[in-house]
């Protein structure tokens, strides 16, 4: 079975500093990737996805994330965190073969609450 | 264009009392999702309806638990029996078009069984 596992329930970084979110996957077939984020009193939204095509994926707001098949990872970066970052971000797996390639089944990760420090 | 929308956003109920969640999708909307996180863990696929049917319902936790939707528009999930581990944030999400991999959620429902 898929299973996402993400390092660090909290982050806190400083502003203008590096955010790195880790997201650890298992899958026995190559999954579409994603990360989501959740803002105060919102519903999730999508950052960025990989489904199969370029390996550095481009989100909104800065972000990206690299899929790397032989660490099993799609660790989500920004290389200057700002205050309206502070949020909780998902990483979430579908299986590509699952409903003729329905992406909506997603198997989401605990989640990553990111704090911006002044 | 209205976004996805659920209510009540946060409903109180006693264990053995019923509660209805409601979700309305984005105009046009044909898949329709619902998610539920327990608090600390992570959020889980309850069901997928395409349209009016069910496409998929194999994270429905029991039978105390009816999703349904009704002309293929707004959605409804009814607990009846709440229990105490029904407590956690319900998502709502809705998709057109799946080759594209984005969900849009609702704020979601939060329900508290006491």
């Amino acid at each position: 079975a898929q299973s996402v596992t993400q390092l660090g329930s909290h982050v806190s970084v400083s502003e203008g500093a590096l955010v790195l979110l880790r997201c650890n996957y298992s899958s026995s077939v190559p999954p579409y990737l994603f990360w989501y984020v959740q803002y105060p009193n919102q519903g999730l939204q999508l950052l960025l996805k990989y489904t199969s095509a370029a390996t550095l994926v481009k989100g909104i707001n800065g972000f990206e994330a690299e899929f790397k098949k032989s660490e099993t990872s799609f660790h989500l970066t920004k290389p200057s965190a700002h205050m309206s970052d502070a949020a909780e971000y998902f990483c979430a797996v579908s299986d590509p073969l699952k409903y003729g390639g329905s992406q909506g089944n997603l198997i989401f990760g605990k989640g990553t609450k990111l704090s911006v420090k002044p | 264009e209205a976004g996805v929308t659920q209510f009540p956003s946060h409903s109180v109920i006693e264990k053995g009392q019923t509660v209805t969640l409601r979700c309305d999708p984005i105009s046009g909307h044909d898949n329709l999702y619902w998610y539920r996180r327990v608090m600390g863990k992570e959020i889980k696929f309850l069901l997928h309806f395409v349209k009016e049917s069910k496409q998929d319902e194999s994270g429905m936790p029991n039978n105390r638990f009816l999703a349904e939707r009704t002309g293929g528009t707004y959605s409804t999930l009814k607990v009846q029996p709440a229990e105490l581990e029904d407590s956690g944030v319900y998502f709502c999400a809705s998709s057109q078009d799946l080759t594209t991999g984005e969900l849009f959620f609702g704020e979601g429902s939060r329900l508290t069984v006491l």
